[in-house]
């Protein structure tokens, strides 16, 4: 499956800190995508880094992605009580029409 | 607010039963996306419609069927409802139906099963 995992499941941070997400997938990859869901609520896009791109920067938002290891990371600086959220990193293949598979998330909690 | 609208938002019904999910895409979307959240699967695709036709079809159960309209808006039919059908059910849309694009996901319909 190409399923992508993030890790860790749950984290929990001060605010004002820094919080690192990973993803990691199984297959080649066409573009890889960061989504956050407050709790209940639809998901929001929040990054998309294509195959061929290394980084990405989004205002404090910072994605890597390291096609060599199957691996992406997220990285939300100086993070605020309203970061609180599950994010979920969601890959779409290579191979063909197949849809985006998504992660089970990672649940982030910052503390005030 | 994504643009994308769900009806009903909470919907409570016993097991056996039919229900439908109604979704209406951004305007100019083609693509409609839907998908099923619970607590022990997390977010599993269901079905994709692109311009009235089915596109893509991922874990959903032969008790479900899906539809796009020619207005573009689709629903979700669930029937024999079974206590493990609970969950969040959520729509997403996107220009195309090329996953190079972001989804824009709408807020979902809560469905109990009693």
């Amino acid at each position: 499956s190409q399923q992508g995992e993030e890790d860790p499941q749950a984290l929990s941070i001060q605010e004002g800190e820094n919080a690192t997400m990973n993803c990691s997938y199984k297959t080649s990859i066409n573009n890889l995508q960061w989504y956050r869901q407050n709790s209940g609520r639809g998901l929001v896009h929040l990054i998309l880094i294509r195959s061929n791109e290394r980084e990405k920067h989004s205002g404090r938002l910072r994605v890597t992605l390291d096609t060599s290891k199957k691996s992406s990371s997220l990285l939300i600086t100086a993070s605020r009580a309203a970061d609180t959220a599950s994010y979920f990193c969601a890959t779409g293949d290579n191979s063909g029409n197949t849809p985006l598979v998504f992660g089970k998330g990672t649940r982030l909690s910052v503390i005030a | 607010d994504s643009g994308v609208t769900q009806t009903p938002k909470h919907l409570i019904t016993a097991t056996g039963q039919r229900v439908t999910l109604r979704c209406s895409p951004r305007s100019g979307d083609l693509s409609v996306y839907w998908y099923q959240q619970s607590l022990d699967q997390g977010l599993q695709f269901l079905i994709q419609y692109y311009n009235g036709e089915e596109r893509a079809k991922g874990n959903i159960l032969e008790r479900f069927s899906a539809q796009q309209f020619p207005d573009l808006h689709s629903e979700l039919n669930l029937s024999s409802l079974e206590l493990g059908d609970s969950a969040l059910y959520f729509c997403a849309s996107s220009p195309i139906g090329d996953r190079d694009y972001e989804q824009y996901f709408g807020p979902g319909t809560r469905l109990t099963v009693t």
